[in-house]
């Protein structure tokens, strides 16, 4: 089982800022199944991007993706309110699918 | 446009199965290589991926769950399903199904308790 670790837990940032969070893999990960989800309170997950650094349809430009092995990124470049809310990786490659443990992005 | 409505019993007994099916519209369970996913969240906490079906009927589960769960699906009414047996309180979760990781569910709340 890959097992994800997403640091920091908790980002405290301002709108405007720029938030970089981390995805850690305790095994190398093809760089073609890691992908990141946004999730709001009482929602369900929304995808972000795909194949590390692919954005889903509708996701702006603000949202990057970087990485390979077993360290990868996820660069939000310039909060925006909306962007206030838990982010998490999944690798999808090798099966247990698994999920980081997730990072809240609050507002400082 | 897919989209994914799971449904089933709010409530679950401690030792009961919990039994819940997803409805997929606006796409064919049958067609396409993807897999089928169940995916659940405790109350607060993150989320963990149950196991998923292919197309083709394979299945994958996650370790942890492999001697409770199991996936199927009926193409004819373009549903898939969940069983999980012998649940308990750690058991309790809002619990989406998926496809791959763009089409989700709501989810719905599954409480294991007497």
């Amino acid at each position: 089982e890959i097992v994800l670790t997403q640091s920091p837990g908790t980002l405290s940032l301002s709108p405007g800022e720029r938030a970089t969070l981390s995805c850690r893999a305790s095994q190398s990960v093809n760089s073609a199944s890691l992908a990141w989800y946004q999730q709001k309170p009482g929602q369900a997950p929304r995808l972000l991007l795909y194949g590390t650094s692919n954005r889903a349809t509708g996701i702006p430009d603000r949202f990057t993706g970087s990485g390979s092995g077993t360290d990868f990124t996820l660069t939000i470049s310039r909060l925006e309110p909306e962007d206030f809310a838990v982010y998490y990786c999944q690798q999808y490659g090798r099966p247990p699918f698994t999920f980081g443990p997730g990072t809240k992005v609050d507002i400082k | 446009q897919v989209q994914l409505q799971e449904s089933g019993p709010g409530l679950v007994k401690p030792s009961q199965t919990l039994s819940l099916t997803c409805t997929v519209s606006g796409g064919s369970l049958g067609s396409g290589g993807y897999c089928w996913n169940w995916i659940r969240q405790p109350p607060g906490k993150g989320l963990e991926w149950i196991g998923c079906m292919t197309n083709s009927g394979t299945t994958y589960y996650h370790p942890s769950l492999r001697s409770r769960v199991a996936i199927s699906a009926d193409t004819s009414t373009n549903q898939f399903s969940l069983n999980l047996n012998s649940v308990t309180a750690a058991d309790t979760a809002v619990y989406y199904c998926a496809r791959d990781g763009l089409y989700w569910g709501q989810g719905t709340l599954v409480t294991v308790s007497s």
